[in-house]
This record gives C-alpha cells, sequence and structure tokens, in this order.
C-alpha cells in the first residue's frame, strides 16, 4: 500500500517561498505508471491542483496557469520523494496543501497547514 | 480549463435512504481512444484528505463499499450512496483527470 509523508514549516513570511516534501512507501517515484501532484485546499478557492511530476523516460512537470510563474515541482530518486518550491507567496496562499499519487489521485498524504504571516 | 459543476451544495438524507449527487464539466471528458471517462469521486471526512471512491466515472476503488456508486458519460455524471450510513456524512467531490489543469467540482456536504 503506497503511504504519502509530508513536511515542511506551517508558516512562511510573505514575499518567501514556501517549501514542502512528500516522501512516498510502497512505491517508486519514477515508476513510469504513476504521477506525483501537489494541491491546496482553502475556504476561499475549495480544492486547487498546483501541478505535476512524473517520469515517462525522462521527467515531466504540468504546472496550473494559477501559479505557474512561481511553482516548482521535483522529484528527488535518491530519497523518493518529490518537492514543491512555491515563491513569492502571499496570504493568498494560505492553504492546507497536500501532496497525492495518481491522475485519479488514489493516495493521499496527510496535509499540512501553511499559513503565510509576518 | 474544465469547469465542474456540482449540484446541489448540500443535501440532508435520512439513515438507509438514497443520497444522489450530480457533476457537469464544462467539456466532454471521454477518451475517445479507450471509451473510458476521466472522471473521480472523492469522499472528505472533516480534518481528512479526500478519498478516492470512484474512477473511470463507474469503478468503485478497491475496499469502497458497494453501496457508492457512479454513472454518467461526456459531460454529465452522478455518485449515488444507495443506503446512507452514518459513516457517510462527508463532502463529496468530483474531479476531472481529462487534461491540466486538473479541477475539482465544489463539493457536495451530505448530512444526516
Amino acid at each position: 500500500q503506497v503511504q504519502l509523508q509530508q513536511s515542511g514549516p506551517g508558516l512562511v513570511k510573505p514575499s518567501q517561498t514556501l517549501s514542502l516534501t512528500c516522501a512516498i512507501s510502497g512505491d517508486s517515484v519514477s515508476r513510469s505508471s504513476d504521477a506525483w501532484n501537489w494541491i491546496r485546499q482553502s475556504p476561499s478557492r475549495g480544492l486547487e491542483w498546483l501541478g505535476r511530476t512524473y517520469y515517462r523516460s525522462r521527467w515531466y512537470n504540468d504546472y496550473a496557469p494559477s501559479v505557474r510563474s512561481r511553482i516548482t515541482i521535483n522529484a528527488d530518486t535518491s530519497k523518493n520523494q518529490f518537492s514543491l518550491q512555491l515563491n513569492s507567496v502571499t496570504p493568498e496562499d494560505t492553504a492546507v496543501y497536500y501532496c497525492a499519487g495518481g491522475s485519479a489521485l488514489n493516495c493521499w498524504g496527510q496535509g499540512t497547514l501553511v499559513t503565510v504571516s509576518s | 480549463d474544465i469547469v465542474m459543476t456540482q449540484s446541489p451544495d448540500s443535501l440532508a438524507v435520512s439513515l438507509g435512504e438514497r443520497a444522489t449527487i450530480n457533476c457537469k464539466s464544462s467539456q466532454s471528458v471521454l477518451y475517445s481512444s479507450n471509451n473510458k471517462n476521466s472522471l473521480a469521486w472523492y469522499q472528505q471526512k472533516s480534518g481528512q484528505p479526500p478519498k478516492l471512491l470512484i474512477y473511470s466515472a463507474s469503478t468503485r476503488e478497491s475496499g469502497v463499499p458497494d453501496r457508492f456508486s457512479g454513472s454518467g458519460s461526456g459531460t454529465d455524471f452522478t455518485l449515488t450512496v444507495s443506503s446512507l450510513q452514518a459513516e457517510d456524512v462527508a463532502v463529496y467531490y468530483c474531479q476531472q483527470y481529462y487534461d491540466t489543469p486538473l479541477t475539482f467540482g465544489g463539493g457536495t456536504k451530505v448530512e444526516i
């Protein structure tokens, strides 16, 4: 059974970078049939997909237009994990952030409440 | 972006009764190459991440009780809970994975 374990700070200052990591157990980040996603949830925006990384002979990324200029998702095969970096955050980026696997998202991390505040 | 519209926003159902949730996509999510709809349903209980119930519009995820069923094709989809149990109180979401950005419906809150 695939399990995802998130880590990262719960408080980020405005204009700084939000960084989260998702460690995978029970699967490989580079398995060619999977995609690894970041999603956030807030009362104002609901569930919002941010982007994904996946391996199909080489690494690909897809990002949501709403964050494309500020987001990077990377995979680390040596640690079997993937990460989210969101630059230049504002209070509007305050949300619960989830990592999830698949396209139909069949496994989820536990969620991390990230608050953007000085 | 494909817009997902769910109805109703909330639903109160008696124990043992049927709950029906609708989801409409702004464009078809049916892949003609394999005749599968790229549509999933999730259940989210308070303080938990969403849980996948249904994928390909009508295929139950492993371990999901058979009182949950999905139907529909193209742009119109339905999630049915045939006999509501107390543990089914949650918010339910549809999601399309036909194209990026992946998008979710606004959610339907189901109460007893």
